[in-house]
């Protein structure tokens, strides 16, 4: 357990709905990640967060993604109009901008059918 | 940031050392090598990083080339619980206005047999 949770652990969901995860980081670290994994390949980033402020988008982030830390403190990542290629790992990951270690959560699996 | 090159996969004997190669040649000055590993289902966990020096913590070993073009993780004493993805990741740290995102490869399937 590395101190960073991630909620729901698992979402099935069928195509079109929404759906929302939630991120709590380890407290004190005030830079926040989300990243997504699809089977066989490594973690792709989305976007990150230092404190509220959200500092990068990757081109992966379509419009209908996303993410919020309105009080620097937790994040959630939305997906607006669920495709079935939405299905991944999306996992969240956290440090302390003077220390570069990522810490990772243990992922939502997303499921769309 | 510097790409990596990793075997797709290795195998090791239970109580032996792995030793994991990474390439990255086109590495620049302020450029770390990072070492992450991923458990089935679970997400990644940070191993160890360096620059230049070797560095050594309570998980593993780091050993970087002079040129720094290439380096190896060594989990002296390898056990089950060591199956696992890992990833060598060379990022530039402390850039300003860098997000020091994480760039993943595919990584080494690291198979440790009884």
């Amino acid at each position: 357990d590395t101190g960073v949770s991630q909620n729901p652990r698992h979402k099935i969901t069928k195509r079109g709905q929404n759906v929302t995860f939630r991120c709590d980081p380890i407290s004190e670290h005030n830079r926040l990640y989300w990243y997504r994994q699809t089977l066989g390949q490594g973690p792709e980033f989305l976007t990150y967060f230092q404190n509220e402020a959200q500092l990068e988008k990757s081109r992966l982030l379509s419009d209908r993604f996303s993410a919020e830390r309105p009080k620097g403190s937790f994040s959630t990542l939305e997906i607006q109009r669920t495709e079935q290629g939405d299905s991944a790992m999306y996992l969240c990951a956290s440090s302390w901008v003077a220390k570069h270690e990522q810490y990772f959560g243990p992922g939502t699996r997303l499921t769309v059918t | 940031d510097a790409k990596t090159t990793q075997p797709t996969s290795m195998d090791c004997a239970e109580g032996r050392a792995a030793n994991l190669p990474c390439n990255h040649s086109t590495i620049s000055g302020n450029e770390y090598v990072y070492w992450y590993r991923q458990i089935h289902s679970q997400g990644p966990q940070y191993i160890i990083h360096g620059l230049k020096n070797n560095e050594t913590n309570e998980m593993a070993s780091l050993i970087i080339t002079e040129d720094r073009k290439s380096s190896t993780l060594i989990l002296p004493h390898a056990t089950l619980r060591d199956t696992a993805v890992y990833y060598c990741i060379v990022i530039g740290v402390g850039t300003q206005g860098g997000s020091e995102k994480l760039v993943f490869g595919k990584g080494t399937k690291l198979t440790v047999n009884p």
